[in-house]
């Protein structure tokens, strides 16, 4: 079974340019969470789909992040424009209700 | 929100050693995991383990809930042991919450 894909693994743009994150989560895995790491401070939640429905989105830190999954399938995670604050590391996890999170490899932004 | 501390923050041990990392937590958890950060950046599952103990090789864990601490033990220390060691909870909602980690190096 394959695990929790991303994609790229590592992006690097200039202050002010879009960039968009994708998950692809485990077949079968209705919740997807998108988490950062950023500064190597701690992990820090995003958001939570269950399905194609946003959850629980209170760790966006504004509205230059937009997230989507449509079809309940992949997601998303656009930012526009990007601030160098928002450089770190990216983390998409999913699980099935009542299971584990599982984490995929991050995706590696670097704003400059 | 609830707190996560995790110590020490830096570790570093050759290799062959044994070492213990502290997870504490400031209230009750539903939850609570054990991950690897490794050198490449990669989040891997330790241990899923809101109380007791359990063990995987070299690895074991314990979470005492009623005093919300947990340990990770790791025996025999190997250079592949090396990176971050997070620990994560969930209380009621089901976003984890995570430590600033611990960050392991095993000289050889």
């Amino acid at each position: 079974e394959a695990g929790v894909t991303q994609f790229p693994s590592h992006s690097v743009i200039e202050k002010g340019q879009t960039v968009t994150l994708r998950c692809d989560p485990i077949s079968g895995h209705d919740n997807l969470y998108w988490y950062r790491r950023v500064m190597g401070k701690e992990i820090k939640f995003l958001l939570h789909f269950v399905k194609e429905s946003k959850q629980d989105e209170s760790g966006m830190p504004n509205n230059r992040f937009l997230a989507e999954r449509t079809g309940g399938t992949y997601s998303t995670l656009k930012v526009q424009p990007a601030e160098l604050e928002d450089s770190g590391v990216y983390f998409c996890a999913s699980k099935v209700s009542g299971g584990v999170q599982f984490f995929g490899p991050g995706t590696r932004l670097t704003v400059l | 929100g609830i707190q996560v501390e995790q110590s020490p923050p830096d570790l570093i041990l050759q290799e062959g050693a044994n070492s213990t990392l502290r997870c504490n937590f400031s209230d009750s958890v539903n939850n609570l995991q054990w991950f690897h950060q490794n050198p490449w950046g990669q989040l891997i599952n330790l241990f899923y383990i809101p109380s007791g103990t359990k063990q995987n090789g070299r690895l074991s864990a314990t979470t005492v809930a009623t005093e919300r601490y947990s340990l990770l033990y790791i025996s025999s220390s190997q250079t592949t042991d090396s990176g971050v060691y997070f620990c994560a909870v969930v209380q009621g909602a089901q976003k984890l919450v995570f430590g600033q980690g611990t960050r392991l190096t095993i000289n050889p």
